[in-house]
């Protein structure tokens, strides 16, 4: 498809394991990124890339989250030594340049934390 | 930062009525305000937005205004339809995006 894809769509682990998390973005999109949405909450800005740089981190929780992008495509959103509050659904956006454009979405990752 | 209110957080109407959803934002700078609908399982999905240029967009069955002056925002969904029924998130754009809580909608056939 054309869509925004991540995987897994669904991760269940034990507490303290690491745990990585895919996005796809739509093919040519160079801003991409990453949020949390808790059960029932809105939605947690964690991270905005341009192109393979993050100029803007400041979301991101705990210097247990990590993320990267490599060949400005694919993102990986790295999670150490995971904890219960990590339980979440991670959700990736894309829009073609910048901020100031439409964000599209994946289904997200249902991450949870045993 | 931004900060987004959005209310009410749960909507209940009939087939066929009309649903007004609001938000109210904080900063002045704020440009870009986009209404994404969520539904069970599935990531959210832009359904209308508005730049601070306009202070009214229509598509179908949805509009938006915008009040500059008051800062506030809202959605308007007309002849609401049972597939209408879902989460309904506003934003707002100095920089990074600031989501409100959420509406859960449910239209009773």
């Amino acid at each position: 498809g054309a869509g925004v894809s991540q995987s897994p769509s669904n991760k269940v682990t034990e507490k303290g394991k690491d745990v990585e998390l895919r996005c796809d973005p739509i093919s040519g999109h160079t801003a991409l990124y990453w949020y949390r949405q808790s059960l029932g909450q809105g939605l947690e800005f964690l991270i905005y890339f341009q192109g393979n740089s993050a100029p803007d981190k400041s979301g991101l929780p705990s210097d247990r989250f990590s993320a990267e992008r490599t060949g400005g495509s694919v993102s990986t959103l790295t999670i150490q030594r995971t904890q219960q509050e990590d339980s979440a659904v991670y959700l990736c956006a894309s829009s073609p340049r910048g901020r100031d454009q439409p964000q599209h979405f994946g289904d997200g990752t249902r991450l949870s934390i045993l | 930062g931004e900060n987004v209110e959005q209310h009410p957080s749960t909507l209940s109407v009939q087939e066929g009525d009309s649903a007004v959803i609001k938000c109210t934002y904080s900063d002045s700078a704020s440009n870009y305000f986009p209404w994404y609908k969520q539904e069970l399982g599935k990531g959210p999905q832009l359904i209308i937005d508005i730049r601070s240029n306009v202070g009214e967009k229509k598509d179908q069955r949805i509009a938006v205004t915008l009040n500059k002056t008051a800062k506030h925002f809202s959605l308007h969904i007309t002849e609401t339809q049972p597939e209408d029924s879902a989460v309904y998130f506003c934003a707002a754009r100095p920089n990074d995006m600031r989501f409100g809580a959420g509406t859960r909608l449910t239209v009773k056939p």
